[in-house]
């Protein structure tokens, strides 16, 4: 089936750990994204690569690195840099030269 | 940047009943999409509609790009309905980065 995956579905990690969630996809899609959502509130931007080996910031950017050396991988590490990093995480992607994004079925992070 | 704003954030349903759910924006776009989020997390596409009007089965949409604004319209409504509801746009100067209402908590009662 194509589509979007991610995981763990869920994660608990002690304060000042750094943790990796992975996303993966085989829509053949060139951007990916991530998105986090704290409860109660619509998603916001972390990063995005619009191709492989590139990757901008979002608007929440800080506390938080990514990579994207394949097209079909963007694993994101919340580093302990991250203030309040316990939120529910999602992963996105799109066509190049189509805007409609897709979503997985998100990681939920606990740091305590 | 771009400002979504969503309405009602809280609706109560029976069963059976109808309702439209609002998205109003900002700035002009060149994506806006809906989606159903349900109780599990998961985000359900179910529009993508920058301008124009769609129909999916008991679902449809309306967006005046020239008014800024776009509707969800839910008829019937099921308790399989039930959960919160996105729109979320992209600014014509950005078109990949979406940005998300606070969305609409739809309980539809059996």
């Amino acid at each position: 089936d194509g589509g979007i995956t991610q995981s763990p579905k869920y994660l608990f990690r002690k304060e000042g750990q750094n943790v990796t969630l992975s996303c993966e996809q085989n829509l053949n899609h060139d951007a990916m994204y991530w998105y986090r959502q704290d409860p109660g509130q619509g998603l916001r931007l972390i990063y995005y690569s619009q191709i492989v080996n590139d990757f901008q910031k979002g608007d929440i950017a800080e506390g938080y690195s990514v990579s994207r050396e394949k097209k079909e991988s963007f694993p994101l590490t919340v580093t302990s840099a991250q203030k309040n990093p316990t939120a529910f995480y999602l992963c996105a992607s799109s066509q190049n030269r189509a805007h409609e994004q897709y979503f997985g079925p998100g990681t939920r992070l606990t740091v305590t | 940047g771009i400002q979504v704003e969503q309405s009602p954030p809280d609706l109560i349903l029976q069963e059976g009943a109808n309702s439209t759910l609002r998205c109003n924006f900002s700035d002009s776009v060149n994506n806006l999409q809906w989606f159903h989020q349900n109780p599990w997390g998961q985000l359900i596409n179910l529009f993508y509609i920058p301008s124009g009007t769609k129909q999916n089965g008991r679902l449809s949409a309306t967006t005046v790009a020239t008014e800024r604004y776009s509707l969800l319209y839910i008829s019937s409504s099921q308790t399989t309905d039930s959960g919160v509801y996105f729109c979320a746009v992209a600014s014509s100067g950005s078109a990949r980065q979406l940005t998300f209402g606070s969305g609409t908590q739809l309980t539809v009662l059996p």
